[in-house]
């Protein structure tokens, strides 16, 4: 299995608190992501980031920002929580870009209340 | 951007027999077609992937096929087994920066 590590893995918040989430890998890959996973929806692009301190956009990243200061950490924030943020949310990682295998670490539970 | 359908949402067969989950994209220059599996409260895991310079892809009871002139691939399980009960995530992509669509996936219930 991949080297990667998600956490918190379970987190109850409330409303208008700041959340980040934290996603660490062991494999030196270039590319992480975070998505977020809900019912009906499946898994859906929040932010990724192709090197140290490259980021951008996914089709869901209204009210989310990420940094990347080193290779192995990718940081999820959720400024001002609100109920419709939660959700599971997972990182992945790859070696390369789009057409590379992505392989994604255990998820958070984030339940915002 | 990238559009990614499967069908049937639901599916269920009988031990032993096969199953087919089809998915079709939309963005012709999609180039990498990965299959996830994932099992209730866990994470997807990649069970196989195809590229476009390839028509079928197989693993043990598993295979991928492309149609790249109809834009659809499906995944085929052979002799399934109640291990193979799990939601079924396909996706595409063009490569690149270019991110990964996933389809909404289909639940697959194997009856033993």
């Amino acid at each position: 299995d991949a080297g990667i590590t998600q956490s918190p893995r379970h987190k109850v918040t409330e409303t208008g608190t700041p959340v980040t989430l934290r996603c660490h890998q062991t494999e030196n890959h270039r590319y992480m992501y975070w998505y977020r996973q809900d019912p009906g929806h499946g898994l859906r692009l929040i932010h990724y980031s192709y090197g140290v301190k490259d980021t951008d956009k996914g089709e869901v990243s209204d009210g989310y920002s990420v940094s990347r200061s080193k290779t192995e950490d990718f940081l999820l924030t959720l400024e001002s929580a609100t109920s419709s943020q939660t959700s599971v949310y997972f990182c992945a990682i790859s070696e390369g870009g789009g057409n590379q295998p992505q392989h994604f670490g255990d998820g958070t539970r984030l339940s915002i209340l | 951007g990238e559009n990614v359908e499967q069908h049937p949402s639901t599916l269920s067969v009988q031990e032993g027999d096969s199953a087919v989950i089809k998915c079709t994209y939309s963005d012709s220059a999609s180039n990498y077609f990965p299959w996830y599996k994932q099992e209730l409260g866990k994470r997807p895991q990649l069970i196989i992937d195809i590229r476009s310079n390839v028509g079928e892809k197989k693993d043990q009871r598993i295979a991928v096929t492309l149609n790249k002139t109809a834009k659809h691939f499906s995944l085929h399980i052979t002799e399934t087994q109640p291990e193979d009960s799990a939601v079924y995530f396909c996706a595409a992509s063009r490569g690149g920066n270019n991110r990964l669509a996933f389809g909404k996936g289909n639940q697959v219930v194997v009856i033993p």
